[in-house]
């Protein structure tokens, strides 16, 4: 059964700071891995999508990684900014049906 | 419609009551899916549909859950006789296809029970 961790649970930082987010799951056997972000009281939005087959996705100042053969996951957050605060979610896909394991999530605060 | 839109966005009922949540996924978007969030919980996938179809039912927590899909279009989520520890926010999910990567959730349903 497929287990995906998120440490720590809870992340504040000064704004500016550059910061790593780390994900880890049990079975390297994955479809896909993506980041989401949770805002208080809202659904989620998928932030990027990595294939099994890819090292890494990029969209404006996050990158994430994957590292399938250690079971792990990074999501770089470059120059962090106040309306970066949110939850962070890592999800696996372990059968191609989009059918999620999702981590509990690291909730970052940002620091004016 | 432009994203996924769930209905209610609030409920409360009193335990032993039949509650029904209805999820309107994205226009063409042949998959979709039902997950729970309880506090302090990760999510939990309870169901997903393929068209009108559900070939994996194995995450509904009890009988007490039931859902359908018609049209290749809206679903709803049935609870009945409801307790204290349904009480979850029930998020819903659509993609272009099954295994097309990208999900895009609606922002929810809070039950309540008290």
């Amino acid at each position: 059964k497929q287990e995906v961790t998120q440490i720590p649970a809870a992340l504040s930082v000064p704004e500016g700071e550059n910061l790593v987010l780390n994900c880890s799951f049990t079975d390297s056997a994955i479809y896909n891995l993506q980041w989401f972000r949770q805002d208080p009281g809202k659904g989620l939005t998928s932030l990027l999508l990595i294939q099994s087959s890819q090292r890494e996705q990029t969209s404006g100042r996050l990158n994430a990684s994957l590292d399938k053969s250690s079971g792990r996951s990074t999501l770089y957050i470059a120059a962090s900014q106040p309306g970066d605060s949110a939850t962070y979610l890592c999800a696996v896909d372990s059968g191609a049906n989009s059918k999620l394991t999702f981590g509990k999530g690291i909730t970052l605060s940002v620091r004016p | 419609g432009a994203g996924v839109s769930q209905s209610p966005s609030n409920k409360v009922t009193e335990k032993g009551k039949d509650v029904e949540l209805r999820c309107d996924p994205i226009s063409g978007h042949t998959a979709l899916y039902w997950y729970r969030q309880r506090l302090g919980q990760g999510l939990e996938f309870l169901i997903y549909f393929q068209g009108n179809s559900a070939p994996d039912k194995s995450g509904l927590p009890s009988d007490r859950f039931s859902a359908e899909r018609t049209g290749e279009s809206v679903s709803t989520l049935t609870i009945q006789r409801t307790q204290q520890e349904d009480s979850a926010v029930y998020l819903c999910a659509s993609s272009l296809e099954l295994a097309s990567g990208e999900l895009f959730f609606g922002e929810g349903s809070r039950l309540t029970v008290l």
